[in-house]
């Protein structure tokens, strides 16, 4: 049974860098049929997919546009986990972020994919 | 990217009362559309994927619709348990997924 633990700071100053760090256990960071995965959830903006990292022979990774420049994900395969960094934080960023596996299967019509399982949550504080 | 429209965005029901509840796509996405339950200070639980395809150890009596479009996730006789937020969440797109609004289902 794959598990995904959560693990970072709750409150984080304006214009700093926010970083969580989420360890997989059960599964394999470099699983090639995988994707590890950042999602955050507001009230203003509701459930918000981040980005992803995954691994085909080597390191890749996608970013949603409203992060992206401000956003990476880094992996540590011999931690077997995979940390968030977010930086120039305001107070919008605030919000409870999520760590989860993208996993799929591939049906006669294509490949289907979701997230699952997830992480526990942290509730992050952009805040003076 | 892709827009997700839930509705109703809640619901008042009585315990065994049939529930539904849809999803529009601004685009068609196939059947690449996710259900997902989420209770109070708790993260999302995969219910329903591949639009209608039941997640291992979910309740028959969750079952999922739809293509193109347009989804539903039903609920066949509402339980205790099945008070929560639904979300639905679209896979289709290669880089950014994104989510509707949510639906909170509470008791009458």
């Amino acid at each position: 049974q794959v598990h995904l633990q959560q693990s970072g700071p709750g409150l984080v100053k304006p214009s700093q860098t926010l970083s969580l760090t989420c360890a997989i256990s059960g599964d394999s960071l470099s699983n090639n049929d995988a994707s590890w995965a950042w999602i955050r959830q507001s009230p203003s903006r509701g459930l918000e997919w981040l980005g992803r990292a995954y691994f085909r022979s080597k390191w890749y990774s996608d970013y949603a546009e409203s992060v992206s420049g401000r956003m990476t994900i880094s992996p540590d395969t011999s931690k077997n986990q995979f940390s968030l960094h977010l930086n120039s934080v305001t107070p919008e960023d605030t919000a409870v972020y999520y760590c989860a596996r993208e996993w799929g299967i591939y049906q006669l019509d294509g490949k289907y994919n979701w997230l699952d399982p997830w992480g526990q949550g942290t509730l992050v504080t952009v805040s003076s | 990217d892709i827009q997700m429209t839930q509705s109703p965005s809640s619901l008042s029901a009585s315990v065994g009362d049939r529930v539904t509840i849809t999803c529009r796509a601004s685009q068609s996405i196939s059947t690449s559309l996710n259900w997902y339950q989420q209770k109070p200070g708790k993260a999302p639980k995969l219910l329903i994927y591949a639009a209608s395809s039941l997640q291992r150890g979910v309740p028959s009596r969750f079952s999922g619709s739809g293509s193109g479009t347009d989804f539903t996730l039903t609920i066949s006789s509402l339980q205790p348990e099945d008070f929560a937020t639904y979300y639905c969440q679209q896979s289709y797109s290669t880089v950014t997924w994104t989510f509707g609004q949510g639906t909170m289902v509470d008791i009458k």
